[in-house]
């Protein structure tokens, strides 16, 4: 029941602005869009999130288009260290706390 | 901060037997959710608990059970172990279950049952 669609992977060239893409065409008016990316084996760890505006912090842009129906994450210099899965999360509220992963993008940077 | 705490981060179990994991959230927070992931279903969400409380439930067997405590620690437990249960347990805590709630994940429980 995951609600975005991303695609399965994506290389990026070390130095360079990676921009990984997600669809929720179906999300709802007040649902968030969040960011996570996985480190093999690791814990997912939060990247960025946002509802309507773009937003920033220290490790990435958000991106969300006019219609909410899509978005990109943004990371502006990418590094051999954010090779990892990264995963758009549309959050329903009525799930509570609870997070729908789908596959993800496996972002590979290389040198 | 420190952030979400799980013990143990290893563990090998054999099958039928039981096993219990515990999640310490970040100061703070009091909700925590726990999570599954093997390699064929991904992440998948176990259930959510605020306040002692389980506010939200996926969709496992009932060998799953979990429970939290009044200083918001976790605990999830695993009965009768089958060789699927072999995965990455993880857990994660938020402030609580409002609207625009960002969850921090752990570093995960492995668990290998043989």
């Amino acid at each position: 029941d995951a609600k975005t669609t991303q695609p399965p992977s994506m290389d990026c060239a070390e130095g360079r602005a990676a921009n990984l893409p997600c669809n929720h065409s179906t999300i709802s008016g007040n649902e968030y869009v969040y960011w996570y990316r996985q480190i093999h084996s690791q814990g997912p760890q939060y990247i960025i999130h946002g509802l309507k505006n773009n937003e920033t912090n220290e490790m990435a842009s958000l991106i969300i288009t006019e219609d909410r129906k899509s978005s990109t994450l943004i990371l502006p210099h990418a590094t051999l260290r954010d090779t990892a899965v990264y995963y758009c999360i549309v959050r329903v509220l009525v799930y509570g706390n609870k997070l729908v992963f789908g596959a993800g993008t496996i972002l590979r940077v290389k040198s | 901060k420190a952030g979400v705490t799980q013990t143990p981060r290893y563990l090998i179990k054999t099958r039928g037997q039981q096993v219990t994991l515990s999640c310490s959230p970040i100061s703070g927070h009091r909700s925590v959710s726990w999570y599954q992931q093997t390699p064929g279903q991904g992440l998948q969400f176990l259930f959510e608990y605020f306040s002692e409380t389980q506010r939200n439930k996926g969709n496992f067997p009932g060998r799953f059970s979990g429970r939290q405590f009044s200083n918001s620690r976790s605990e999830m437990n695993v009965s009768t172990l089958e060789l699927g249960d072999s995965a990455l347990y993880l857990c994660a805590s938020s402030l609580g279950t409002g609207g625009e709630e960002t969850q921090y994940f752990g570093p995960g429980t492995r668990l290998l049952v043989l």
